[in-house]
């Protein structure tokens, strides 16, 4: 049973272009979490998807974010139009059911705005 | 709104030896979970252990263990006989009971030195 899987590693965008970072979930898992880490700081939580829907967003910024988790595919982090700032290690974790204790990590996507 | 705190940013000790890595919190809940996780270079986020609030014994797995006081909303991680893997970035993290995401502190780098 692979564990959660997160593409690319890493990932360089110019200042506007958009990046789109991946993540599959563990097998049976249907609840998807996204955090953010600056560097050096702990991680900090952006949204919490479920197949389909969108339940917790109350981390994710209001403008040029958006996130996915389709019936089919993996789920998508969107970011168009990106800034200096918006490079980070962004982590997806999942798991069976509401976030419980029973969540894994996948290794992250460092993006790179240049 | 709930707080992590970890007052050590960096901590360094001799391979064999004990270290105690320390973590605060802030919440008015009275059920919620703590986590230690550790994040190596390669970035993976992996779950070292944790304790439920309601459970008064401390949580212990191999060379982990943890000295949780509810009542000060401390929860500091001992690891003993310290290896050469455990050189990584340790996270505290706090969940209040039905919640579904995860607060964390902002991190203690920890070098086991040979």
């Amino acid at each position: 049973n692979a564990g959660v899987m997160q593409n690319p590693r890493h990932l360089v965008r110019r200042r506007g272009q958009e990046a789109r970072l991946r993540c599959s979930p563990m097998k049976g898992h249907s609840h998807v979490y996204w955090y953010r880490q600056l560097p050096e700081e702990g991680l900090k939580f952006m949204v919490y998807l479920q197949k389909e829907n969108i339940i917790d967003e109350s981390g994710m910024p209001k403008e040029r974010f958006s996130a996915e988790f389709p019936k089919e595919g993996p789920s998508i982090l969107r970011i168009q139009q990106v800034v200096r700032g918006d490079s980070a290690a962004y982590f997806c974790a999942s798991s069976p059911r509401p976030m419980n204790t029973e969540a894994f990590f996948g290794q992250g996507t460092r993006l790179t705005v240049v | 709104a709930q707080t992590v705190t970890q007052s050590q940013p960096e901590m360094s000790v001799q391979e064999a030896e004990t270290v105690t890595l320390s973590c605060t919190y802030d919440t008015s809940e009275n059920n919620y979970y703590l986590f230690w996780y550790k994040q190596p270079p390669s970035r993976q986020m992996i779950l070292v252990i944790r304790q439920e609030a309601y459970k008064q014994q401390n949580a212990t797995e191999n060379r982990f263990s943890v000295n949780f006081q509810k009542a000060a909303k401390s929860f500091s991680l001992k690891i003993s006989d310290s290896q050469l893997g455990d050189t990584a970035m340790y996270f505290c993290a706090f969940m209040p009971e039905g919640a579904q995401k995860l607060v964390f502190g902002q991190g203690t780098r920890l070098t086991i030195n040979p």
